[in-house]
């Protein structure tokens, strides 16, 4: 039973180019979360999504920042016009309902 | 408040020693807590969830006081393979992580 899933593992952007991440939850788990974590900081919720549904993003940034859980396929957060301060881990993590969360590797996000 | 704090530490201790971590949170109708670890540089992985009536793996211990609003989580005999970060969960109703409480064990 393959894990979460993420590519690219490491992207690196240009000031003003788009990002997109992409996340394959674990079979079976229809809840997506996804988390950045800077450098020596902790984990920062961002948003809470199920199939179709954006749940809670009560942790995204209001502008550049969207993110989509599609009734087929991945889960992608998409980051427009990236600046050097999105530089960092991103985070997807999937459950079975409110239970624990499994994570992805994670994709580190270089800006230049 | 925040929804679910920890003591950002770090904590410095050494080989063999017992080391004592809380979590405190904010919701009183919260009824999901874990403990995660992280390792530098790599996700989070789950640790131990923690019951009511408190639980034990190996090392490890995790204590829930509902009254107070806080969970724990205890280590035996530390060993330096223990370093890490450690996160707290709580549902609030959804999922919230702590900040983390950073522990080095020394040999």
């Amino acid at each position: 039973n393959a894990g979460v899933m993420q590519n690219p593992r490491h992207l690196v952007r240009r000031r003003g180019q788009e990002a997109r991440l992409r996340c394959s939850p674990m079979k079976g788990h229809s809840h997506v979360y996804w988390y950045r974590q800077l450098p020596e900081e902790g984990l920062k919720f961002m948003v809470y999504l199920q199939k179709e549904n954006i749940i809670d993003e009560s942790g995204m940034p209001k502008e550049r920042f969207s993110a989509e859980f599609p009734k087929e396929g991945p889960s992608i957060l998409r980051i427009q016009q990236v600046v050097r301060g999105d530089s960092a881990a991103y985070f997807c993590a999937s459950s079975r309902g409110n239970n624990e969360q499994f994570f992805g590797p994670g994709t580190r996000l270089t800006v230049l | 408040r925040k929804e679910v704090e920890q003591d950002p530490g770090p904590f410095n201790v050494p080989e063999g020693a017992t080391v004592a971590f809380n979590c405190t949170y904010s919701n009183s109708a919260s009824q999901s807590f874990f403990w995660y670890r992280q390792d530098c540089r790599k996700e989070p992985k789950l640790l131990m969830s923690v019951y009511s009536s408190g639980n034990e793996d190996g090392r490890f211990t995790a204590q829930l006081n509902r009254a107070s609003q806080y969970i724990s989580l205890l280590i035996r005999d530390s060993k330096l393979s223990d370093s890490a970060t450690y996160l707290c969960v709580v549902n609030t109703p959804d999922m919230r992580f702590g900040a983390g409480t950073r522990l080095t064990v020394k040999p």
